[in-house]
C-alpha cells in the first residue's frame, strides 16, 4: 500500500538548535517528493521539490535531501518564525498524491 | 499569496444539503487539484483535472464531484452532506501534471 510517514509528529526546539525532520515513503513509481510548510488555518506553502535519490535543495535555514526510501528536512539554527507544520507529499504512479500527516515544529525563543 | 483563489472562505450548512466550492488557479496553470483536510486525517487527495479533463482520482466519495471549466476554474460539489464532511477543502494548481502545486487559502466547511 502506498503511504507516507512523517516523524516525529511534534518537535520542540530552542532557537538556534538544529534538527532534522523525516519523511519515509512506500510509493510505486516515485515521480516527485514535495515539502510544504503550513501555518494554522492556512494553505500549505511550497518549499521544495525533489525528483531523484541524491538530490538536495536549500533555502535559507532549510535543506531537503532525498534517498530511495526517505527524505529529510534539515533545519539549521531555527528561529521562532520557523514554527509551523511541515508536510511531505509524494507523487506516485498514475499521478496520485500522498501527503504525510506532518511534523508540528515549535521553536522556542 | 500563492495566486490561487478559493470561495467562499467559510461555509456553514446542514446535513443533507449540497454545496459548491469554487477555485481559480494561478494565471497560466492548467492543472487543478482538490484536497480535504480534517483534524484526524491530514491532507487527503480527492481529484485532479488538467485542462478540463479528469487526470487522477484519489479518495473522493461518490457524493462528491468536480469539474474544470473552459476558463480553467474548477468547482467541487458536495452533496448529501454528513457531519463527517466538515473539514478544510483546499484547491491547488500547477502548470502541468508533474509540476509543483500551489495551494489556495482553503474553504472551511462546517456541517451541522
Amino acid at each position: 500500500e502506498d503511504q507516507v510517514t512523517q516523524s516525529p509528529e511534534a518537535l520542540r526546539l530552542q532557537e538556534g538548535e538544529s534538527s532534522s525532520l523525516n519523511c519515509s515513503y512506500t510509493v510505486s513509481g516515485l515521480r516527485g517528493l514535495f515539502w510544504y510548510r503550513q501555518d494554522p488555518g492556512k494553505g500549505p506553502e511550497f518549499l521544495f521539490t525533489l525528483y531523484s535519490a541524491g538530490e538536495e535543495k536549500e533555502k535559507e535555514r532549510l535543506k531537503a535531501t532525498l534517498t530511495k526510501k526517505e527524505s529529510f528536512l534539515h533545519i539549521t539554527a531555527p528561529k521562532p518564525e520557523d514554527s509551523a507544520t511541515y508536510l511531505c507529499a509524494v507523487q506516485g504512479f498514475g499521478n496520485q498524491f500522498y501527503f504525510g500527516t506532518g511534523t508540528s515544529l515549535t521553536v522556542i525563543p | 499569496d500563492s495566486g490561487v483563489t478559493q470561495t467562499p472562505k467559510h461555509l456553514i450548512t446542514a446535513t443533507g444539503q449540497r454545496v459548491t466550492l469554487r477555485c481559480s488557479p494561478r494565471s497560466g496553470d492548467l492543472s487543478v487539484y482538490w484536497y480535504q483536510q480534517s483534524l484526524d486525517q491530514g491532507l487527503q487527495f480527492l481529484i485532479q483535472y488538467y485542462n478540463g479533463e479528469e487526470r487522477a482520482k484519489g479518495n473522493i466519495l461518490e457524493r462528491f464531484s468536480a469539474q474544470q471549466f473552459p476558463d480553467l476554474h474548477s468547482e467541487l460539489n458536495l452533496s448529501s452532506l454528513e457531519l463527517g464532511d466538515s473539514a478544510l477543502y483546499f484547491c491547488a494548481s500547477s502548470v502541468d501534471v508533474q509540476e509543483t502545486q500551489y495551494f489556495g487559502p482553503g474553504t472551511r466547511l462546517l456541517v451541522l
